[in-house]
């Protein structure tokens, strides 16, 4: 099973940083199969990134991810108001179990 | 738009059952794989299980293998979670999911549901 691992747990940022989340993998993610969501308090999860880099219908072009193999990145190049919230990272793809990350909140600084 | 709308959660004992249930609709609900996801204040979020969209394969999270199953019914649009056996770890809030696209290759889940909360007290 993939495990995956969110760092840092809590990022404190002030409207207009730069956010960099980091998701790390204990093996190789084929194909990439790596996506990036959102989740605000009380909401379900919202896909931001899939395939590791592309963004999903929608997503402000602020937010991008890159990485292969074992490590990915997202990054919010200017953290708005509407940012703060938790990013979880999710393999998918053709071996089950799915894995999610743990998570890293972007709170305001 | 793309909407699904869970039901089905509720309070139950220890060694119950539930039967959770997904309504689709804004899309084409007989051509994309489902899936059930949970999450807990434990162990985050997990998937649980998928069906591909004619039913054919459906796979599960060994934590709910031999003790949920999952089932649609593409006439009307709807996913449904049987979960018997039911034991406190099992307790969070559900969601249903639909695949990003229904094209080649693999997706991830892009649209999800509001979620419904499942309570198993000891």
């Amino acid at each position: 099973e993939v495990v995956l691992t969110q760092s840092p747990g809590t990022l404190s940022l002030s409207p207009g940083e730069r956010a960099t989340l980091s998701c790390r993998a204990n093996q190789n993610v084929w194909n990439n199969y790596l996506a990036w969501y959102q989740q605000k308090p009380g909401q379900a999860p919202r896909l931001l990134i899939f395939d590791a880099s592309n963004r999903a219908t929608g997503i402000p072009d602020r937010f991008s991810g890159s990485g292969s193999g074992t490590d990915f990145t997202l990054t919010i190049t200017r953290v708005e108001p509407d940012d703060f919230a938790v990013y979880y990272c999710l393999k998918y793809g053709s071996s089950p179990p799915d894995t999610f990350g743990q998570g890293t909140k972007v709170e305001i600084k | 738009q793309v909407q699904l709308l869970e039901s089905g959660g509720g309070l139950v004992k220890t060694g119950g059952s539930l039967r959770l249930s997904c309504a689709g609709s804004g899309f084409k609900f007989s051509d994309f794989y489902m899936s059930w996801f949970r999450q807990t204040p434990g162990k985050g979020l997990e998937w649980i299980s998928y069906i591909s969209a004619g039913s054919r394969d459906t796979n599960y999270a060994d934590s709910v293998k031999g003790r949920f199953s999952i089932s649609r019914d593409n006439a009307k649009s709807s996913l449904f979670l049987q979960m018997d056996n039911l034991r406190p770890d099992d307790s969070g809030v559900y969601y249903c999911a639909r695949d990003y696209s229904d094209g080649s290759g693999y997706h991830p889940p892009g649209f999800w549901g509001q979620g419904t909360q499942v309570t198993v007290s000891s």
